[in-house]
């Protein structure tokens, strides 16, 4: 069956160190993956797109990878910051539709 | 630009009763499209609309119905609420097929 998963437990970190969030599939081949960022009692925000061809994409502080032959994308907040603190969500691409992941939540603490 | 509006922001429903979920989006964007997210868990696809008069069923269509008589408007509805309904509910607008989406903020919705 397909699957999409990311860290199912909350990542807790320190200002400034790395936070890397993991999200893998089973049985999608996408075309695409995107990132969102999602506040408590709001709608997500869309951080990062990444096509299967490109192996790697940044944005200021944020990295995504799309590994399509291990079925996996990280993304990575470098020198992260308290207002870093959210729960992110990955998504594929399946046929123009977007499938969620549940999402990793993020604390960065000062 | 006021991006994409929702309303109500929130709603208290007895078991049966019937409401519409109202979304705008003033971006010209022709894709438009309604999820429901339980706590803890991704958004769930529910109708989507690739235009206006062309609606599509998503992954949990079963209770809600659409229309999508305009470019602006996508209303969702509920005929007969059901508790498995209580949720929060999103309307999200994009420029392409796959493409970034933009959310509105979303319905609390409880069925009781």
């Amino acid at each position: 069956s397909q699957k999409i998963e990311q860290n199912s437990e909350a990542l807790n970190i320190q200002e400034g160190k790395t936070a890397t969030l993991t999200c893998n599939y089973t049985n999608y081949s996408p075309a695409y993956l995107q990132w969102y960022r999602q506040d408590p009692g709001r709608g997500p925000v869309f951080l990062l797109l990444i096509r299967e061809n490109e192996k790697e994409k940044r944005k200021e502080r944020l990295k995504v990878t799309f590994d399509t032959t291990l079925k996996q994308s990280l993304f990575h907040i470098t020198a992260s910051q308290p207002a870093d603190s959210a729960t992110y969500l990955c998504a594929l691409d399946q046929g123009g539709k977007l499938i969620f992941g549940q999402g990793t939540e993020l604390s960065v603490k000062p | 630009n006021a991006g994409v509006t929702q309303t109500p922001k929130f709603r208290i429903l007895k078991i049966g009763q019937s409401m519409t979920l109202q979304c705008t989006q003033d971006m010209n964007h022709n894709y438009m499209y309604w999820y429901r997210q339980d706590p803890g868990m991704g958004l769930k696809l529910i109708y989507y609309s690739v235009g206006a008069g062309i609606t599509d069923k998503g992954e949990v269509p079963n209770g809600y119905n659409v229309s999508r008589s305009t470019t602006e408007d996508f209303p969702l509805r509920l005929e007969l609420a059901a508790p498995s309904q209580t949720s929060v509910y999103f309307c999200a607008s994009s420029p392409l097929a796959g493409g970034e989406q933009f959310f509105g903020p979303g319905t609390r919705l409880t069925v009781l």
